[in-house]
């Protein structure tokens, strides 16, 4: 995959389970954040949004809490499925230019 | 609705070479950004453009340029390439206006410099 040289945080899940990604973001300024899942050989793909005046937002399984005291952001994915496996990045946009974070890799256990 | 497009999926380059990559996107979009994805660095941001102009551009060497048209489709170019320069690259398509921020990435260009 694209991602394979960078030393990428890891996260196995059990099929069925609930899975807690985690983000850290450098600018307190950024006001609207995306979470982005790739798979293998494809681009990313739009998850879920957050604007910086909300602290939680859900969708359809997936939910983003953003605490913007401590810079983090978390993507929680109820009852994980094997097509969950990819790597999920989030992304700060500052002016119309968006700044991710390097990935965790979900692996989905049978 | 179509989404983003991205010509050639695929591209072989020799060093000293340049190339040319096309982003189409998302119809009624007018902001284009353009994104590197290598194992080393991760997804790094090159450029924006809206409305024809470059609204944004990361820490990329000249040899990275890129434009957009009239109809906000838009192109990258490097030129001189170098074996550093293999990468995934991406381009998002947005609404661009500050309202609206949801930005849609493409398959990307697999670039192989040799």
């Amino acid at each position: 995959g694209e991602n394979v040289g960078l030393h990428l945080p890891t996260l196995s899940v059990q099929e069925g389970d609930n899975s807690i990604i985690n983000c850290a973001y450098s600018n307190s300024a950024s006001d609207y954040f995306i979470w982005y899942k790739q798979e293998s050989g494809k681009g990313p793909q739009f998850i879920i949004d957050i604007r910086s005046n909300m602290d939680k937002r859900q969708g359809q399984r997936v939910t983003v809490l953003l605490n913007k005291t401590v810079k983090h952001l978390s993507l929680q994915i109820a009852a994980t499925q094997p097509g969950d496996s990819a790597v999920y990045f989030c992304a700060e946009n500052l002016t119309e230019k968006l700044t991710f974070g390097t990935g965790t890799r979900l692996t989905i256990i049978p | 609705k179509a989404g983003v497009t991205q010509t050639p999926r695929y591209l072989i380059k020799t060093r000293g070479q340049q190339v040319t990559l096309s982003c189409s996107p998302i119809s009624g979009h007018r902001s284009v950004s353009w994104y590197q994805q290598t194992p080393g660095q991760g997804l790094q941001f090159l450029f924006e453009y809206f409305s024809e102009t470059q609204r944004n551009k990361g820490n990329f060497p000249g040899r990275f340029s890129g434009r957009q048209f009239s109809n906000s489709r838009s192109e990258m170019n490097v030129s001189t390439l170098e074996l550093g320069d293999s990468a995934l690259y991406l381009c998002a398509s947005s609404l661009g206006t500050r309202g609206d921020k949801e930005a849609f990435f493409g398959q990307g260009t697999r670039l192989t410099v040799v």
